[in-house]
């Protein structure tokens, strides 16, 4: 079964930093791009980064970059999110997604989310 | 950054009815505009790619149209497991962003 896992999330003071991973399953991690989108608590969804199959390269929303770094392991099959300098507004569940090979590469496997709470 | 914008922002309709919700790109994003559906408490879910491809195990009840910056997610006949909140995003380019989301409720 083709599966996404995310863990890590909690709470953490204004400030701090917290790692995002996300441990795949099911398919040849290693081949796809895969993002990362949050939900703040009653919003809509919102695009946080990306990267490719061999990380090499990533992108993130300005309203992070600086302060999150997206990286991959492929011989563990874990995505990872760093967060650094995190504030109220980061307070969201953040999901995992793969970026499928289909035209237009639409986000076809997404994981159950896991939730970042940023309060002193 | 492209903007997406989705109407209406909530509706409400029966089981049965026909219901179409739209979404609009800043700029041409050809048909790189995908939709998903997520219900409470759950991940989103892809129900459109390609402004009209339908994933796989989706039902036929969902379509999409629509290519540049005008696009449409129609449901046929809407089953009581169809409400829910309905995304669009364009995968043109980075930041892939969505539109705010369309609430379907309950009449």
């Amino acid at each position: 079964e083709v599966q996404l896992v995310e863990s890590g999330g909690g709470l953490v003071q204004p400030g701090g930093s917290l790692r995002l991973s996300c441990a795949a399953s099911g398919f040849t991690f290693s081949s796809y791009w895969m993002h990362w989108v949050r939900q703040a608590p009653g919003e809509g969804l919102v695009w946080v980064s990306r990267i490719n199959s061999d990380g090499s390269s990533t992108s993130y929303a300005d309203s992070v970059k600086g302060r999150f770094t997206l990286s991959r392991d492929n011989a563990k099959n874990t995505l990872y999110l760093q967060m650094n300098s995190l504030r109220a507004e980061d307070t969201a569940v953040y999901y995992c997604a793969r970026q499928a090979e289909v035209t237009v590469q639409p986000l076809d496997v997404w994981g159950q989310g896991t939730t970042v709470t940023v309060s002193s | 950054d492209i903007q997406m914008t989705q109407s209406p922002s909530s509706l409400s309709a029966s089981v049965g009815d026909r219901v179409t919700i739209t979404c609009r790109a800043s700029q041409s994003i050809s048909n790189y505009l995908n939709w998903y559906q997520q219900t409470p408490g759950k991940a989103p879910k892809l129900l459109i790619y390609a402004a009209s491809s339908l994933q796989s195990g989706v039902p036929s009840r969902f379509s999409g149209s629509g290519s540049g910056t005008d696009f449409t997610l129609t449901i046929s006949s809407l089953q009581r497991e169809d409400f829910a909140t309905y995304y669009c995003q364009q995968s043109f380019t980075t930041p892939r962003t969505f539109g705010q989301g369309t609430k379907v409720e309950i009449k």
